[in-house]
């Protein structure tokens, strides 16, 4: 069974400043995606990257970036100049080929603070 | 906005008693998932749907039971309600043929089963 761990139920950070969310997933499959979504306070939860595991290059979207370590099977999110928009909660999530269940973690809530 | 649209948003229900909610998915996406979000706990896979077919299913017993539609709509039935079921339930949508994995959320319906 996969299981993905996020050990930080909650962060915060000071506008404009960088903050690292980290994640460690648990798999015995060779071919599988990792993914950060973002769940913003009742609003709907979304895409905020995307990382395929046969792709040794970390992903990066904008501020947002990836630290992927296949070996240790972490796969941490990097939110470079935090901006107010950034508060929500963060989920680490993990799914198998092209079968589109996701395991998720708990979740992390990020608040960015002015 | 994710163009995926779930109803009704907020519901109460009583023990025992039976609940449906429904999605409509974007548009041109033929696969739906249903997830189960406990509070402060991150989703959980219940189904997926694939051309109007189950094709995937998780840890869940058959009281919980779905249908999809050619309209890119679809339903999630839940029987015999249990105190356990109060959570938020989110719809997903996607293109299977894309290879992505990702998801399209919508914002959910928060069930609390008294």
């Amino acid at each position: 069974a996969q299981t993905v761990t996020q050990s930080q139920p909650e962060m915060s950070v000071q506008e404009a400043e960088t903050v690292t969310l980290s994640c460690t997933y648990d798999t015995s499959e060779s071919n599988y995606y990792l993914f950060w979504y973002k769940q913003p306070p009742s609003r709907q939860m979304i895409l905020v990257i995307r990382q395929e595991a046969y792709k040794q290059q970390n992903a990066t979207e904008n501020r947002f970036s990836v630290n992927f370590q296949k070996a240790a099977k972490s796969f941490s999110l990097k939110i470079s100049d935090s901006q107010l928009g950034d508060t929500a909660m963060y989920f680490c999530a993990f799914s198998v080929g092209s079968n589109y269940k996701l395991t998720f973690g708990k979740g992390t809530l990020l608040t960015v603070n002015p | 906005e994710t163009g995926v649209t779930q109803s009704p948003t907020h519901l109460i229900k009583t023990r025992g008693q039976q609940v449906t909610l429904r999605c409509s998915s974007q548009s041109g996406h033929n696969t739906v998932s249903w997830y189960q979000q406990a509070l402060g706990q991150g989703p959980q896979f219940i189904f997926q749907y694939y051309r109007e077919e189950e094709n995937g299913r998780g840890n869940f017993p058959p009281r919980f039971s779905g249908l999809q539609f050619p309209n890119y709509s679809s339903e999630l039935n839940v029987n015999a309600l249990e105190l356990d079921d109060s959570a938020l339930y989110l719809c997903a949508s996607s293109l299977a043929i894309q290879g992505t994995g990702e998801l399209f959320f919508g914002e959910g319906s928060r069930l609390t089963v008294l």
